[in-house]
């Protein structure tokens, strides 16, 4: 299994453009989340998906957009880049029911100018 | 609001020494209680906690909850400078909603 993985690794936007993070999971994991990590920020939860078609806001969505449309992947859509989106992104997913333990992706480093 | 606080931000200690990383929270539907440790790319799982005053331990890493005074504990003994990292404490209050707090960095001098 290659468990969750992101592309691309590090990515430098101009304000104003758009763009997908990618993540995948081979795990048939039922809920998968976007988080963003800041300094001093901790990580915060974007949006999550408690399965296929079905998804909803985090603590920090504005700006952002997703799509469940498979088990495996959660894209995750920047719509007009602005440099306060300057983070790390984290996707992570679980298992559904009462196995909370969340399996992190490697991350994505988006720099926007 | 949900919240989850750690002390202290960060932590210099010789190797060998024993540490102790808080955790309190405060969560409306408090469901578990998880800590991570982040290296230099993504957080990997250490412990899960639901029920007060029953420790888990893995190794010279341990951990407690206390359901009643809503804090959690993170002891590592013997440290060692791998241990050198940010460890991450969250709650989920229901469903996939995480709330993390902002991480202890523990530095190991050797």
């Amino acid at each position: 299994n290659a468990g969750v993985t992101q592309t691309p690794k590090f990515q430098v936007l101009k304000t104003g453009q758009s763009m997908t993070l990618q993540c995948a999971q081979d795990m048939n994991h039922e809920y998968m989340s976007w988080y963003r990590q800041d300094p001093g920020m901790g990580l915060r939860l974007i949006h999550y998906s408690v399965g296929a078609g079905i998804t909803d806001q985090g603590e920090v969505p504005n700006g952002y957009n997703v799509s469940r449309s498979t088990t495996e992947d959660f894209p995750l859509r920047l719509l007009s880049a602005a440099p306060s989106q300057t983070s790390v992104y984290f996707c992570a997913s679980r298992p559904g029911g009462l196995g909370e333990t969340q399996y992190f992706g490697p991350g994505t480093r988006l720099l926007v100018l | 609001e949900d919240k989850v606080v750690q002390s202290p931000l960060s932590l210099v200690v010789h190797e060998g020494d024993t540490v102790t990383l808080n955790c309190s929270y405060e969560v409306t539907n408090f469901r578990s209680l998880l800590w991570y440790k982040q290296e230099k790319k993504a957080p990997t799982f250490l412990f899960m906690l639901t029920s007060s005053g029953i420790e888990k331990k893995s190794g010279r890493l341990s951990s407690i909850l206390d359901k009643k005074e809503l804090f959690s504990i993170l002891n590592i003994t013997d440290t060692q400078t791998g241990d050198s990292a940010v460890y991450l404490c969250a709650s989920n209050f229901g469903n996939e909603k995480l709330t993390f707090g902002t991480g202890t960095r523990l530095t190991i001098i050797p």
